[in-house]
């Protein structure tokens, strides 16, 4: 089975812009989960999505949102880009989301905000 | 979720065993106990996970204390490719996804 796939992989943006990451989760997998890393605050959690839904959500600006698609594919998009958030962004899948299920990551979009 | 106490840093051998501990005395009945661990530049792997027993999988054991109030994480022979930062989580069973990663043991391998 093919495994997490994110894209694109490295990116560099100018403060202000807007940027859409993308993520396909394994087959067969329906739920997808956001987070941003970086050296000061560690892994955080953004967003889940549920067959479409957002049912879980973090503790970020609203400028930080995310889709989901009826195939599962997931995008996340960040607007009027600040320079903080420069980091990695991962995204993780899993059969339905629940506690019980291991979540599957993938490598992660570099973001470099200038 | 509980809060998880793991020591910032562990040193390994090649070959020999590695125990690596979390403390997570907040723990509820309905809480798991997951980890997972990142590779230098790769995002988080899953490792292992368990309610109240013990757990092996091909990757590692998982120890959990009788009161559920720690847990082991067991890496049985380590090779210089077990280097990475261990996480010890503990979702809410039942809940929907929301890991809360603390800052984890970063486990050096010695050759």
């Amino acid at each position: 089975k093919a495994g997490v796939t994110q894209t694109p992989r490295y990116l560099i943006k100018t403060r202000g812009q807007q940027v859409t990451l993308s993520c396909s989760p394994i087959s067969g997998h329906r739920s997808v989960s956001w987070y941003q890393q970086t050296p000061g605050q560690g892994l955080q959690f953004l967003f889940e999505y549920f067959s479409e839904t957002q049912r879980n959500k973090g503790n970020f600006p609203g400028r930080f949102s995310g889709r989901q698609f009826s195939n599962s594919r997931s995008e996340m998009n960040v607007s009027t880009l600040e320079l903080g958030d420069s980091a990695l962004y991962l995204c993780a899948s899993s059969l339905d989301g629940t506690s019980g299920k291991t979540q599957y990551f993938g490598p992660g979009t570099r973001l470099l905000v200038l | 979720d509980a809060k998880t106490t793991q020591p910032n840093s562990m040193e390994s051998n090649e070959e020999e065993p590695v125990h690596l501990p979390c403390n997570h005395s907040t723990i509820s009945g309905t809480d798991y106990i997951h980890w997972y661990r990142q590779l230098p530049s790769q995002g988080p792997e899953y490792v292992i996970h368990g309610l109240t027993s013990n757990v092996n999988n091909r990757m590692a054991s998982l120890a959990i204390a009788e009161d559920r109030k720690s847990s082991t994480l067991i890496l049985h022979r380590a090779t210089l490719r077990d280097a990475a930062v261990y996480y010890c989580i503990t979702p809410r069973r039942g809940s929907n996804y929301k890991l809360t990663f603390g800052k984890g043991t970063l486990l050096t391998v010695n050759p």
